[in-house]
This record gives C-alpha cells, structure tokens and sequence, in this order.
C-alpha cells in the first residue's frame, strides 16, 4: 500500500536557523498538508497546497513559514528563523479530493530547537 | 471557530474490556469525521470515517463509532479490547467550508494484558 514518507525523522538546529522538512506524498495525490503537534498538545493544521498554490492556512503559518513543490514527487516546509516554541512534531499528509476525502499521513518529522 | 473534544485524556483497561471513547465537535454545519490512531513510534492511520448514510460507522480491527448529530458527537467504541490496541486515538473533522483537519486532544489507550 503506499505511504506518505518524510524526512528527516528527527532534526535538531539552533534557534534562527533555517530547516527544510520534506515529504513525499503518495503519488497520485493532488492535496498537501502540513500539520504539526507541540508535546503534549493536540494536532494543528498549518498550510493546505494544490495546484501548486497555497489553498488554505492557518494563523499559525506565518511569514517565516513557507512551502514548496519542487518537483513532481516531493513537497517542503521550510522555517525560514526557528524559534524555540517551533519545536514540534511536524506531519505531512495528502489526498486525492477536497474535504470529503481520507487525508493520508507520513510517520513524521521531530524537530527540536535549541 | 470550529473545536474538537476528546474527554478521556488517559484510558487504562484490561484485555477483553470494553471500550468507549468520547468525540465532540463545535460547528453547526456539514461535517466528515474521523478517528485516527497511532500506535507507539508509528504514524497516524484511519479507524474509520463517516461523511454521509448510516451513522453507525464500521471501521477496522473491530472498531466503530456512531455520529449522533443532535449531540455533535461521534463517540468510538469496541466491544473488547486487546492489548495490541494500546495506542493514541485522535478524533478528527473537517467541514464544508473548507479541507483542513480539526483534531482533538487525543486519548491515550492503554490496554493491560
């Protein structure tokens, strides 16, 4: 069965620095998500992308969050300046439709801010 | 703005228990729902989901849920639970007026053999 992969599993970096989360969704998905999960708090949608375009985000994806499709499989977050309250479980999803459809997710990314 | 409940934060029982785990949403329009689980060091998978017909929704390992729409809940439950379903359980909903996922808190199952 095909999965959503993400990398990598646990990044570590220094506050202000930049990190690149990436994803691949399954293949013959044409919706993006990115959602993150601080520590003990519940799950949190960030950005929603298709057609190459951010469709919907969050108060929380601000200026120093972006996103991107570089290529025809992989789908990236970048945090342009960590900051510490950045630290976070970060995941990856995708489908093939809109709302009606199973969002899919990656086993994703650890990033831990210092 | 739309919110997801989940009231148990911790659930402990023992093998063959039955189990019943509360979800509530905020919105007074359309919704689809969702329970996720995670199991230890694994990601998020779909239980079930419910977006339209029957409200007593089936999903897998022997898990269902039942949308009752006039208490905006979609409570999940199994008539006996095993110690391979110890894990997070997240309720999830999206709405007509958009594709984000609102999740809950999550519970956290423990199951003791």
């Amino acid at each position: 069965e095909p999965e959503v992969t993400q990398t990598p599993s646990h990044q570590v970096t220094q506050m202000g620095q930049e990190v690149i989360l990436r994803c691949v969704p399954i293949s013959n998905h044409l919706y993006f998500y990115w959602y993150r999960q601080i520590l003990g708090q519940k799950v949190e949608f960030l950005v929603s992308f298709y057609n190459n375009e951010i469709s919907e985000k969050s108060e929380i994806f601000d200026d120093q969050f972006s996103v991107e499709r570089p290529d025809g499989s992989n789908f990236t977050l970048k945090i342009r300046s960590t900051k510490l309250e950045d630290s976070a479980m970060y995941f990856c999803a995708s489908s093939d439709g809109q709302n009606t459809d199973t969002q899919y997710f990656g086993p994703g990314t650890r990033l831990t801010v210092l | 703005a739309q919110s997801v409940s989940q009231h148990n934060h911790h659930v402990i029982l023992s093998e063959a228990a039955s189990l019943e785990l509360g979800c509530n949403y905020s919105y007074g329009g359309t919704v689809n729902l969702f329970w996720y689980v995670q199991y230890p060091g694994q990601h998020l998978q779909l239980l079930l989901k419910y977006f339209s017909g029957d409200p007593l929704v089936k999903g897998i390992k022997g898990f269902e849920a039942e949308f009752i729409k006039s208490k905006f809940s979609f409570n999940l439950r199994k008539p006996s639970v095993q110690w391979s379903d110890t894990a997070e359980y997240f309720c999830a909903v999206t709405t007509n007026t958009g594709n984000q996922f609102y999740f809950g808190t999550g519970t956290s199952l423990t199951v003791i053999p």
